[in-house]
């Protein structure tokens, strides 16, 4: 199972407000992603990556941004935050396999941001 | 458009008993299916996967199921504890079309294990 940390865990901060939230996994793994999620609804995809220096959007637009320049850390950065961004955001790592056997996905224990 | 479904919000049921969640998937090309526990305020933990070469995988006290005629995946929990209550998400992913692994969720089913 991977070691994957997120901080900080919970977030409260006023709008306007530049924000980065952090994700690290130590388990060597190539792939990242991060999720939105909103109580009672599915995890979204905003943004991930095959590697140092890939990263792509999601499935669901954020204005978010992300960067990848070590394998192992994957921050999350809002510019300007505002209370539509106020939800949970999830950190995930993955390695990937030449076989078909499994691509699991790990996740951190998440950030709960809140934009007043 | 939901491609993968959970249509119970929330199951209840005894301690010792059975408890089954369903999922229920649109995209034919999905072909490796996941399920993920979550408590409050964490971030999911992996339970269990099955491919879709598969109909059936265990692990101790849960088994995954896939008919996949129906386009349908369950997970048995047996026997049921009051540590399991959580939210129970389904997860789908298209490995072979080129999706490059990004799973697909549902909305979860909030399971509560009764003493």
């Amino acid at each position: 199972e991977a070691d994957i940390y997120q901080t900080p865990r919970y977030l409260v901060i006023g709008t306007g407000k530049k924000i980065t939230l952090e994700c690290s996994q130590t388990m060597g793994h190539d792939k990242m992603y991060w999720y939105q999620q909103d109580p009672g609804m599915e995890l979204h995809l905003i943004h991930y990556s095959y590697g140092v220096n890939s990263t792509e959007k999601g499935d669901l637009s954020s204005e978010s941004t992300v960067s990848r320049i070590r394998t192992e850390h994957f921050p999350l950065t809002l510019e300007s935050a505002r209370p539509s961004h106020t939800s949970q955001y999830l950190c995930a790592s993955s390695e990937s396999k030449r076989t078909r056997a499994t691509d699991t996905q790990y996740f951190g224990p998440g950030t709960r941001l809140t934009v007043l | 458009d939901q491609q993968v479904k959970q249509n119970s919000p929330s199951l209840s049921v005894q301690e010792g008993r059975i408890s089954i969640l369903n999922c229920d998937y649109t995209n034919s090309m999905f072909d490796y299916f996941l399920w993920y526990k979550k408590y409050p305020a964490e971030g999911p933990t992996f339970l269990i996967s099955i491919s879709s070469i598969k109909d059936k995988n265990e692990d101790g006290r849960f088994t995954v199921f896939l008919n996949k005629s129906a386009k349908h995946l369950s997970l048995h929990i047996v026997p049921s504890q009051p540590g399991d209550s959580a939210v129970y998400f389904c997860a789908a992913s298209d490995r072979g079309g080129g999706s490059n692994y990004k799973l697909t969720f549902g909305k979860g089913t909030l399971l509560t294990v009764n003493p």
